[in-house]
């Protein structure tokens, strides 16, 4: 069964730091680009960052640019997401999804994590 | 940038009845459009990709038609569990979403 399991997440202060974690099962890890997209409370989606297959290529939302880093280890088939100086409005729910197609970016997202909730509040 | 609008914001029908949605892109985007259904509490779902397939899994009465900057996504006989939030998708853009409401 393909699957995204998250974890991670929680109440942080205004400032502060937070990794989420996405660790995939049921398919080639290391064939698929992978995304986080958020969604804050009573709101749409909002995506926020991408990896390609093998790293080579990474894209951040400007909301989140210089403060916000995605990684992934295909040995471990893990996904993270490093965020730094985190913003009240940075609260949200965080999915990780793959995409659909082998070695493509940004085409179509056909598997969701569970999601994980992230609130920045003092 | 290009950006989805989708129309209408909320879209009331009964059981039974056929739901019409839109997204409109700010400029063309060829086919390359995806719709995702969502339900309270669940993780978005895809329904559609490449403006007119039906991802693994999906009713035949979802379809999606449409390229350039003009696409629909129909549901040709409306389920109880078919209420529920839609969206399109092309690239790092998300339309900001179709409530499907029971009247």
């Amino acid at each position: 069964e393909v699957q995204l399991v998250q974890s991670g997440g929680g109440l942080v202060q205004p400032g502060r730091s937070l990794r989420l974690s996405c660790v995939a099962s049921g398919f080639t890890f290391d064939d698929y680009a992978f995304h986080w997209v958020r969604q804050a409370p009573g709101k749409g989606l909002e995506w926020v960052a991408h990896i390609n297959w093998n790293s080579g290529s990474i894209g951040y939302a400007d909301s989140v640019k210089g403060r916000f880093t995605i990684s992934r280890d295909n040995a471990k088939n893990s996904l993270y997401l490093q965020m730094n100086s985190l913003r009240a409005e940075d609260t949200a729910l965080y999915y990780c999804t793959k995409d659909q197609r082998r070695r493509t970016t940004l085409v179509d997202f056909d598997c969701w994590g569970q999601g994980t909730l992230v609130t920045v509040s003092s | 940038e290009i950006v989805l609008t989708q129309s209408p914001a909320t879209l009331s029908l009964s059981p039974g009845e056929r739901a019409t949605l839109s997204c409109r892109a700010s400029q063309s985007v060829s086919t390359y459009l995806a719709w995702y259904q969502q339900k309270p509490g669940q993780a978005p779902r895809l329904l559609i990709y490449d403006g007119s397939n039906r991802a693994t899994g999906v009713p035949a009465s979802f379809s999606g038609s449409g390229s350039g900057t003009d696409f629909t996504l129909t549901i040709s006989s409306l389920e109880p569990e078919d209420f529920a939030v839609y969206y399109c998708q092309h690239r790092s853009g998300f339309g900001q979403g179709t409530r499907l409401e029971i009247k």
